[in-house]
């Protein structure tokens, strides 16, 4: 069972550049989420989804997009990569709502902007 | 803005040690709050997802309780063996807030053997 499967797993980009993660579950669930974890911080909401072709913005949404066209995966999205973005990005899905319900996390994206 | 409080931020303890940390969280608004073990270039496994005051969970040698009066919760780990070695992180959720775990910045153990 593959869960939440992210790809790529490292990236280094130049200023300025573009590019999409990508999150995939094979569990169903109907939330996906995409957070970044930076040194000394908890993790940190970028966007999430509710369901299939729904968006929404988190706690740091700035410089990213996302889209969810098909229910199981989730792209991020950043148009102009900027050294601020330097982080690693994790993805998470849960079945309902991440209140009651515990979220299932990917092994991580290393991206690096120079 | 609010605020998800862990301590300490790390714990070096010996093996068959019994330890626990602490997370911290608004008390009013309360929905739910799930822990989490974070191994080394794993990715965060949940442990409990704890929604009513005074629940307690257990999972073999960890467990955790909590307390929405007065906004906090304990995690406890007995008899620690180095495979317990993580971070363990804490994440709030608070009513109406959808979508939105917040998440305390961890408390780092290491077990030594």
């Amino acid at each position: 069972n593959a869960g939440v499967t992210q790809t790529p797993k490292f990236r280094v980009l130049k200023t300025g550049q573009s590019m999409t993660l990508l999150c995939a579950q094979d569990m169903n669930h109907e939330y996906m989420y995409w957070y970044r974890q930076d040194p000394g911080m908890g993790l940190r909401l970028i966007h999430y989804s509710v369901g299939e072709g729904t968006t929404a913005k988190g706690e740091v949404p700035d410089g990213y997009n996302v889209s969810r066209l098909k229910k199981q995966n989730f792209l991020l999205g950043l148009e102009s990569a900027a050294p601020s973005q330097t982080s690693v990005y994790f993805c998470a899905s849960s079945l309902l709502d991440a209140g009651g319900t515990e979220a299932f996390f990917g092994q991580g994206t290393r991206l690096t902007v120079v | 803005i609010l605020n998800v409080e862990q301590s300490p931020q790390s714990l070096h303890v010996q093996e068959g040690d019994s330890t626990n940390f602490t997370c911290s969280f608004p008390s009013s608004n309360f929905y739910a709050l799930h822990w989490y073990r974070w191994e080394t270039a794993k990715s965060p496994e949940a442990l409990f997802v704890m929604t009513l005051n005074g629940d307690e969970k257990k999972k073999g040698r960890i467990s955790a309780t909590l307390n929405t009066k007065e906004g906090y919760s304990y995690l406890y780990i007995k008899g620690s063996q180095p495979e317990d070695s993580a971070t363990y992180l804490c994440a709030f959720k608070g009513k109406g807030s959808q979508g939105n775990l917040i998440f305390g910045k961890g408390t780092k153990l290491s077990v030594k053997p």
